[in-house]
């Protein structure tokens, strides 16, 4: 089955600065990859998401770019908030399956 | 308001008592999928339904099961719990097809003695 490996397991960024996580996948037929951001206590939400046919894709602040040949996304959130401090996932999955894979999770803290 | 409800929030029982934890979402998604969250594990799929009566196993399925009679509900059972089995539960719904954006519940925190 698929394998999807994020890196880091902590990020600490100060405010206004970049952040990157990073998540690598196994399975070349994976063709979603979306992000979930899960704030204490809360319950896990899409912030975006890309498919296979798109090497980027943006939205504000935050963008998701995807290496089919590596088989490699990455998160990427600029100038940084307090408010962007969360867990975030990355997930892949394929097909009509159905099936998501997630990554192990990036802990961000964002510093005032 | 559309929405994924879970019940109970919190639970704790004792190994071999069986226990259901409810799902139920007013979106009329045919998708409805079920998640254990464990440190540094992240998020994994236990179960999956893609409609009524249409169910397949996720990566971790051993010491679960599910149903899903209406399009609405899908319950998690846990027929006998074991303490490996403590852990943060998630229920989650989507449109379904083609890997929509999945709306999870607010989460079942199970803790089995």
């Amino acid at each position: 089955g698929e394998n999807v490996e994020q890196h880091p397991s902590t990020l600490s960024v100060q405010e206004g600065d970049s952040a990157v996580i990073k998540c690598t996948y196994s399975d070349s037929a994976s063709n979603y990859f979306p992000w979930y951001k899960q704030e204490l206590g809360k319950r896990p939400q899409l912030i975006i998401d890309i498919r296979s046919n798109v090497g980027e894709k943006k939205d504000q602040r935050i963008a998701v770019t995807l290496n089919k040949t590596a088989k490699h996304f990455s998160l990427h959130i600029t100038e940084t908030q307090p408010e962007d401090s969360a867990v975030y996932f990355c997930a892949a999955s394929k097909g009509n399956f159905n099936k998501f894979y997630f990554g192990s999770g990036t802990k961000l803290n964002v510093k005032p | 308001e559309a929405q994924v409800t879970q019940n109970p929030r919190y639970l704790i029982t004792v190994t071999g008592k069986k226990l259901t934890v409810t799902c139920s979402q007013n979106m009329n998604h045919e998708y409805m999928s079920w998640y254990r969250q464990d440190p540094g594990l992240g998020l994994r799929q236990i179960y999956y339904s893609m409609n009524v009566e249409v169910t397949d196993k996720g990566d971790v399925p051993e010491g679960y099961k599910v149903s899903r009679k209406e399009k609405r509900n899908f319950p998690l059972i846990l027929e006998s719990p074991s303490p490996n089995q403590t852990s943060l539960y998630f229920c989650a719904s989507s449109l379904g097809h083609n890997n929509e954006k999945l709306f999870f519940g607010s989460g079942t925190q199970l803790s089995v003695l």
